[in-house]
């Protein structure tokens, strides 16, 4: 079965500094380029960034570049974002999706359950 | 880096078909063919339904499809059923390389 399973979230303060983790199975992980995609409470799909098979390719949002992190390690079936400078408005359900091709951007095939991120004081 | 611009609700009776409009740019939507929809259920995580404008993956029901004329993809629900109330979201490639979604749809059966 393919799957996604998010860890790492959780209550922090402003300022400070939170790394999620998704850990891939049952796919060839190192085939597929992957994305990080967050959810506000009530509020719609923010894509945040993404990364390519060979972590070749890296970009992120506007809104999280310079603050955000996109890493993956292949040998662990791991992806990883590294959040620093935390604020209020990255309060979110974070999820790990992955992407059909290896590099490219393309579309969301499989997707985990999320982990929730809460950033206040 | 700006979000596709989705109607926030639509509705439909069982049995009646419901188009979703989705409407972006030329550097995202009319640009590209990597345009792809998503259905939510509450406090579930996003499921795709359609991808690469008309394509149906394995498992979605036929009564889904996609479309996309100039700058706007849409999606289309016939023969609605109970279980199609949910959120919708498009996405597309834009041409900076990244990603976007749109605000989303929230779908209603009456």
């Amino acid at each position: 079965e393919v799957q996604l399973v998010e860890s790492g979230g959780g209550l922090v303060q402003p300022g400070r500094s939170l790394r999620l983790s998704c850990a891939a199975s049952g796919f060839t992980f190192d085939d597929h380029a992957m994305h990080w995609v967050r959810q506000a409470p009530g509020k719609g799909l923010e894509w945040v960034s993404s990364i390519s098979w060979n972590s070749g390719s890296i970009v992120y949002a506007d809104s999280v570049k310079g603050r955000f992190t996109i890493s993956r390690d292949n040998a662990k079936n791991s992806l990883y974002l590294q959040m620093n400078s935390l604020r209020a408005e990255d309060t979110a359900l974070y999820y790990c999706a992955k992407d059909n091709y290896r590099s490219g951007w393309s579309f969301m095939d499989v997707w985990g359950k999320g982990t929730t991120v809460t950033v206040s004081s | 880096q700006s979000a596709l611009t989705q109607p926030p609700s639509a509705s439909g009776s069982p049995g009646q078909s419901v188009t979703i409009s989705c409407t972006g740019t030329s550097s995202d939507i009319g640009g590209y063919n990597y345009v792809s929809w998503y259905q939510q259920h509450p406090g579930k995580a996003p499921k795709l339904m359609i991808y690469e404008v008309t394509k149906r993956p394995s498992g979605v029901p036929d009564r889904f499809s996609g479309s996309k004329s100039g700058n706007t993809a849409s999606l289309t629900v016939s023969g609605l059923q109970a279980e199609d109330e949910a959120d919708y979201y498009c996405s597309s490639y834009t041409g900076t390389n990244s990603m976007v979604f749109g605000g989303g749809t929230k779908m209603t059966v009456l």
